[in-house]
């Protein structure tokens, strides 16, 4: 079974500094990796996804993911965080199996962002 | 185009009441999926339908139950609601069956369901 844990609930970074959200994924077969951002009241939208290709994905708002299967990780990044980027980031992977796919998320990590 | 959208955006209920949630998918999105975010916790599977046949279930008691029409629409009915099933109701579409291997999935904004 395919499950996600992301290290740390809260995360608070300066504006301008790096921002590193942690994703440790558990799968029984090639995972499909994806994270998606919340902002209050909304639903969630996809930053970006690895699919099996490049293992350095780079998504929207200048944030990219690096795939490294020898430490199970799928960690998020963005080298200068801004005001904007302070929301709740989902790491998820995609299970396939008897005709659907479903993606399993983790618990979150709220990114704060000080000016 | 419009995104997916969802009715209403807040619902209160009492407990052992039903609830009926809707959902239009973009256009064009064959696939309507539903997950159950509770406060503070990553949002969790409970319907996929495509091509108004469900496809895959999460678990959820029988209580929960969906339905896809025609038109690609969808409505995630609740019975004998409980206060745990308070949460933020996500509905999410996208083109295929298997849409991480092309169309990612498409979230709306929710229905917050508080349950008194």
């Amino acid at each position: 079974a395919q499950s996600v844990t992301q290290l740390g609930s809260h995360v608070s970074v300066s504006e301008g500094a790096l921002v590193l959200l942690r994703c440790n994924y558990s799968s029984s077969v090639p995972p499909y990796l994806f994270w998606y951002v919340q902002y209050p009241n909304q639903g969630l939208q996809l930053l970006l996804k690895y699919t099996s290709a490049a293992t350095l994905v780079k998504g929207i708002n200048g944030f990219e993911a690096e795939f490294k299967k020898s430490e199970t990780s799928f960690h998020l990044t963005k080298p200068s965080a801004h005001m904007s980027d302070a929301a709740e980031y989902f790491c998820a992977v995609a299970y396939s199996g008897a005709g659907s796919y479903q993606l399993t998320f983790g618990k979150g990590t709220k990114l704060s962002v000080i000016p | 185009d419009a995104g997916v959208t969802q009715s209403p955006t807040h619902l209160i209920k009492t407990r052992g009441q039903h609830v009926t949630l809707r959902c239009s998918p973009i256009s064009g999105h064959k696939s309507v999926s539903w997950y159950q975010q509770v406060l503070g916790q990553g949002p969790q599977f409970i319907f996929q339908y495509y091509e108004k046949e469900e496809r895959g279930r999460g678990n959820f008691p029988d209580r929960f139950s969906a339905r896809q029409f025609p038109n690609y629409s969808s409505e995630l009915n609740v019975n004998a609601l409980l206060l745990g099933d308070s949460a933020l109701y996500l509905c999410a579409s996208s083109l295929g069956l298997k849409g991480f291997m092309g169309s990612p999935l498409h979230f709306g904004n929710g229905t917050r369901l508080t349950v008194t």
